[in-house]
């Protein structure tokens, strides 16, 4: 059985620009999670979707968003990248909404913003 | 918010030697789990384990939910085991949000 899946592995942006990152959850997972990993910050949770809609929010600010489409895939966008926005970026799956299940972690995409 | 505090910081040990790591949470928790970073940066779960105790060939796990607080054993420590552990927690009531402690940092020398 695939794992999370998360593309692009490295990704290299400049300061104003827009970065996008892509996950897919492990099959018959409907919940995708995105984590920021900076250094010096630890693990922070940014975002929670399931079944299309956003559920719940970290503490970041509006320019991080992200959708997730019907197959359960998903994105995050960055907009207006700040040097501060260089990190390593891990996205989850779970089995969803109403299950309280474990979270397995795709292999991330590492951010670096110059 | 929910504190998550995890003890030692770091540890140093010779290969065949057992430790325990210690995961502190400042409240009610629905989901408890320990993983391992790898040095790509990918975390591998190792527990969910809310309550009780679970183990794994070499790993265990234990978490008193009452007491608030949860243990990691290695034993008999390979080279392989060295990295990053965590231990990460989400409330009682289910903002599926997992927090993390910092992380203990093991260091296994041959």
């Amino acid at each position: 059985e695939a794992g999370v899946t998360q593309s692009p592995t490295h990704l290299i942006k400049t300061r104003g620009q827009q970065a996008t990152l892509r996950c897919s959850p492990i099959s018959g997972h409907t919940s995708v999670y995105w984590y920021q990993q900076a250094l010096g910050l630890g693990l922070q949770f940014l975002l929670w979707y399931d079944e299309g809609e956003e559920r719940n929010r970290g503490n970041f600010p509006p320019r991080f968003s992200g959708r997730q489409f019907p197959n359960y895939s998903s994105e995050l966008n960055v907009n207006a990248l700040e040097l501060e926005d260089s990190a390593l970026y891990l996205c989850a799956s779970s089995l969803g909404l109403n299950f309280y299940n474990e979270q397995f972690f795709g292999p991330g995409t590492r951010l670096t913003v110059l | 918010g929910i504190q998550v505090e995890q003890s030692p910081p770091d540890l140093i040990l010779q290969e065949g030697a057992n430790s325990t790591l210690r995961c502190n949470f400042s409240d009610s928790v629905n989901n408890l789990q320990w993983f391992h970073q790898n040095p790509w940066g990918q975390l591998i779960n190792l527990f969910y384990i809310p309550s009780g105790t679970k183990q794994n060939g070499r790993l265990s796990a234990t978490t008193v939910a009452t007491e608030r607080y949860s243990l990691l054993y290695i034993s008999s420590s390979q080279t392989t085991d060295s990295g990053v552990y965590f231990c990460a927690v989400d409330l009682l009531e289910g903002a599926q949000k997992l927090v993390f402690g910092q992380g203990t940092r093991l260091t296994i020398n041959p």
